[in-house]
């Protein structure tokens, strides 16, 4: 059974570029959320698609976006990067109808902006 | 404005003895509460879940307590091993399509 999957694992970007980070959910499920690790503290909702939309929200700025695709994987666009957004980004996926509320995380991509 | 506090930065605890990583919360809208475990170069793996119409959950060695008058949890190891040793992170449920909010971790070290 295969668990989340992420990639790149890592990444090296400067300033002002564009990143995709992509993530395939555990098999099954129907929902990916997206969550930003900065160092020494703990991930950060950034936002959840389900059905192909983006169903919800976090603190982040417009130039975060994504993409869900119809077998459930899904894409984090991240533009005009800042040295700020260097970072851990977590995919974790669930089950909507399940009623359990438990995410998967998979391994991360790190990013470095210079 | 952090909602999720893990106030212990890091514990030591003697392998075989309880390891107690704790956890407070301000918004008593939270409806479900989970804790993860993470290795370096891992993402962060689910241990265990308690909802908020409960106040204790346990699986094996882990045992989680809720307190929602003091809007508290805590987490359990019983026995402690070393293979425990990691980031442990309390997360709680907001809203209604399973948004986490997470404390800043707490780093558990097993020690023979």
């Amino acid at each position: 059974d295969a668990g989340v999957t992420q990639s790149p694992t890592h990444l090296i970007k400067t300033r002002g570029q564009q990143v995709t980070l992509r993530c395939s959910p555990k098999s099954g499920h129907d929902t990916v959320s997206w969550y930003q690790q900065a160092l020494g503290q703990g991930p950060q909702f950034i936002f959840q698609y389900y059905e192909e939309e983006e169903r919800q929200r976090g603190n982040f700025p417009d130039r975060f976006s994504g993409h869900q695709f119809p077998n459930y994987s899904s894409e984090l666009n991240v533009n005009a990067l800042l040295l700020g957004d260097s970072a851990l980004y977590l995919c974790a996926s669930s089950l909507a109808s399940s009623g359990q509320e438990t995410q998967y995380f998979g391994p991360g991509t790190r990013l470095l902006v210079l | 404005d952090q909602q999720v506090k893990q106030n212990s930065p890091s514990l030591s605890v003697q392998e075989g003895r309880i390891s107690i990583l704790n956890c407070d919360y301000t918004n008593s809208m939270f409806d479900y509460f989970l804790w993860y475990k993470k290795y370096p170069a891992e993402g962060p793996t689910f241990l265990i879940s308690i909802s908020s119409i409960k106040d204790k959950n346990e699986d094996g060695r882990f045992t989680v307590f809720l307190n929602k008058s003091a809007k508290h949890l805590s987490l359990h190891i019983v026995p402690s091993q070393p293979g425990d040793s990691a980031v442990y992170f309390c997360a709680a449920r907001s809203g209604g399509y399973n948004k986490l909010i997470f404390g800043a971790g707490t780093r558990l070290a097993v020690h023979p």
